[in-house]
């Protein structure tokens, strides 16, 4: 069964470093999406992105944070400048959604990362 | 903004029973999804219900969907210790022209005992 990959499973950092979190989406989905989970805390809504450029984000996601499908495969959330409150699981998931026809969204399996 | 959520917020149960989870939610949805989550790792989707439907099964799990209450249930009959996860409600508004960013519930923390 195809599924959501992720890279790296687990990420440490300096504070102040940027970031760039790898994902590589289920190959015919057209919608994707970066969540994010403090430990102990609820997923989070991040980003979504269709046709090449953002749908939606939420207030989380500011200037610090980007994203990218820099080829017909990856998908990239990247952190400019890392903060310790960025420590968290980030999930990339991506959807098969058309219009009308509401779709899962599969999740991949997270980026634990750890910002020192 | 909307926001699902669960309970109970944990639930300790012998193995062979049945596991209820309740979500509520505070705005209208497009659809309501259900999600598993072991100790620190991925979300695995279990379910979708759309707000036209009632209920649904999946296996040994049941979901209902009440929109006038803004509530749904997970039913997981004859659980297993392999059952022991968070589960996790995901609503989506999916308004017109988007998917519908999911909102997650804080979980109920399922523990099965053998």
């Amino acid at each position: 069964e195809p599924e959501v990959t992720q890279t790296p499973s687990h990420q440490v950092t300096q504070m102040g470093q940027e970031v760039i979190l790898r994902c590589v989406p289920i190959s015919n989905h057209l919608y994707f999406y970066w969540y994010r989970q403090i430990l102990g805390q609820k997923v989070e809504f991040l980003v979504s992105f269709y046709n090449n450029e953002i749908s939606e984000k939420s207030e989380i996601f500011d200037d610090q944070f980007s994203v990218e499908r820099p080829d017909g495969s990856n998908f990239t959330l990247k952190i400019r400048s890392t903060k310790l409150e960025d420590s968290a699981m980030y999930f990339c998931a991506s959807s098969d959604w058309r219009e009308g026809n509401p779709d899962t969204q599969y999740f991949g399996p997270g980026t634990r990362l750890t910002v020192l | 903004s909307q926001q699902g959520e669960e309970d109970p917020q944990a639930l300790s149960i012998q193995e062979g029973e049945n596991a209820t989870m309740n979500c509520s939610y505070k705005t209208s949805i497009n659809n309501l999804q259900w999600y598993r989550q072991n100790s620190g790792r991925g979300l695995v989707h279990l379910i979708l219900i759309r707000s036209n439907e009632r209920e649904k099964h999946s296996g040994r799990l049941r979901v209902t969907l009440d929109t006038s209450k803004k509530s749904s249930s997970l039913l997981i009959t004859a659980s297993r210790a392999a059952d022991t996860a968070s589960y996790f409600c995901a609503t989506a508004e999916g308004y017109r022209g988007s998917q519908g960013n999911l909102i997650f519930g804080k979980g109920t923390k399922l523990s099965v005992k053998p």
